[in-house]
């Protein structure tokens, strides 16, 4: 299995509403990432899991907030955005050891009304 | 800082071959992805150098050279599903799913 799962994969929400993006994968990767890919632009890095502690937050704004229940899921939730964070957004895997490719799920396509 | 060039578009015929090029300037070196992303769906792996010279793979090749900070991604026998944007990206930091993305090649291949 070299999969990873996200869901939904089309998400409309209001500016006051709640709601939360997830990532699954089973190939016993212990890093895990969110990425934002805005149209025509490529993917920027948002947070980084280790072992399930986040150890990367690339400056991202307090609304999003990430989750890593486990070592097989993480969680983005979301609150009070924006309607420019409006974007496509990418969970990625990958083993915690040099020369090793990240997976990336199909990505969650936001729109923020 | 990290720095990622690459043309924004290409075009070539379908069963030629096609290069893209890519220039990097990162601090630290941990080696180039390439990820083939189609439109509307999530980039996939599709070679990784970390050593000078070329990897080859199928109808795919890839090449490094660390001195230049240079890479190019060689297509060959073109096909019309290849038409999909080239990433070419960099780690950083401790993990190798940090990536720095260069802003992506768009190919298009025509009949």
């Amino acid at each position: 299995d070299t999969e990873v799962t996200q869901t939904p994969k089309h998400l409309v929400m209001g500016m006051t509403n709640k709601k939360s993006l997830k990532c699954e994968q089973h190939m016993g990767h212990r890093a895990m990432y969110w990425y934002k890919q805005k149209a025509k632009k490529p993917p920027e890095l948002m947070f980084v899991y280790s072992y399930e502690k986040l150890s990367i937050n690339e400056s991202v704004p307090s609304r999003f907030s990430p989750e890593c229940p486990n070592s097989s899921l993480l969680n983005l939730h979301l609150h009070a955005l924006q309607p420019e964070d409006s974007a496509l957004y990418l969970c990625a895997s990958s083993q915690e050891r040099m020369n090793t490719e990240a997976f990336f799920g199909q990505g969650t396509r936001l729109t923020v009304v | 800082g990290q720095n990622i060039d690459q043309p924004t578009e290409m075009t070539a015929t379908e069963g030629a071959i096609v290069q893209i090029n890519c220039t990097y300037q990162t601090s630290g070196f941990n080696g180039l992805f390439w990820y083939q992303q189609h439109a509307g769906e999530a980039p996939t792996f599709l070679s990784y150098n970390v050593l000078d010279g070329l990897e080859e793979k199928g109808r795919f090749s890839s090449f490094l050279s660390r001195s230049k900070g240079y890479s190019y991604l060689l297509l060959k026998e073109l096909q019309m599903k290849d038409s999909a944007s080239y990433l070419c990206a960099a780690p950083y930091g401790g993990s190798q799913g940090n990536l720095i993305f260069g802003k992506g090649t768009k190919l298009s291949v025509k009949p």
